[in-house]
């Protein structure tokens, strides 16, 4: 099994609906990011968790809200979808410092269309 | 804010040679530095982390070199394959706010 999984990993939703994406991990790290992908824009950060208690804004969070319900789950959620959030969705975890182990993994990605 | 850059947008080598992939940062107070891989359409595939305080990492026909005083760090492939043909992203985290912060990456195509 993957250390970190996303679901679903292929979704194509029509504009104006509500949709969340789960990502869960195995590796028992304290954070936990979500990143969107697109051509020519590179990896952007949406939100970031830094343990359960901890949610913070990344650079592109409007229009997302996230949940972070357990160490080992970090969901996405796009309230009405639109057109421009059509995107390659990513979910990666990393150790803390107090952890040691700071390396950042990733998920195998969601692809989102929203018509 | 830390801008990540990374020259050429793509590159096309011949099989066996080696090569040099290129990463600069604005921001010298870096925590670390990690360089992925990624194929069209996956995920992202961690290749080296390098600390700040370290100069270089190697795993394999990779090497990673870390220059915090110019800015920038390099990947290091040798003898190329085709199989080594995807992109190639590189990340830095920064003291105080452990999120990476990517660059575009550079497109590498490795010809038979």
């Amino acid at each position: 099994d993957a250390d970190v999984t996303q679901t679903p990993r292929n979704r194509i939703t029509k504009t104006g609906k509500r949709i969340m994406l789960e990502c869960s991990q195995t590796k028992g790290h304290d954070r936990m990011y979500w990143y969107r992908q697109d051509p020519g824009l590179g990896l952007r950060l949406i939100y970031y968790s830094f343990d359960v208690k901890d949610i913070n804004k990344g650079e592109i969070s409007d229009g997302y809200s996230v949940s972070r319900q357990a160490q080992a789950k970090f969901s996405l959620s796009l309230e009405s979808a639109i057109p421009n959030q059509t995107a390659l969705y990513f979910c990666a975890t990393s150790g803390s410092v107090r952890q040691g182990v700071t390396e950042a993994f990733f998920g195998q990605g969601t692809r989102l269309t929203v018509v | 804010k830390q801008e990540v850059t990374q020259i050429p947008a793509a590159l096309s080598v011949p099989e066996g040679e080696n090569l040099v992939l290129n990463c600069s940062f604005t921001d010298s107070a870096i925590y670390n530095l990690q360089w992925f891989r990624q194929d069209p359409g996956k995920g992202l595939t961690s290749l080296l982390l390098i600390q700040s305080s370290q100069r270089e990492q190697t795993s394999g026909r990779l090497n990673a070199s870390l220059d915090k005083s110019s800015g920038r760090s390099t990947l290091y492939i040798a003898a190329s394959q085709p199989g080594d043909s995807a992109t190639y992203l590189c990340a830095v985290s920064n003291f105080g706010n452990e999120k990476l912060t990517f660059g575009t990456g550079t497109r590498l195509t490795i010809i038979p």
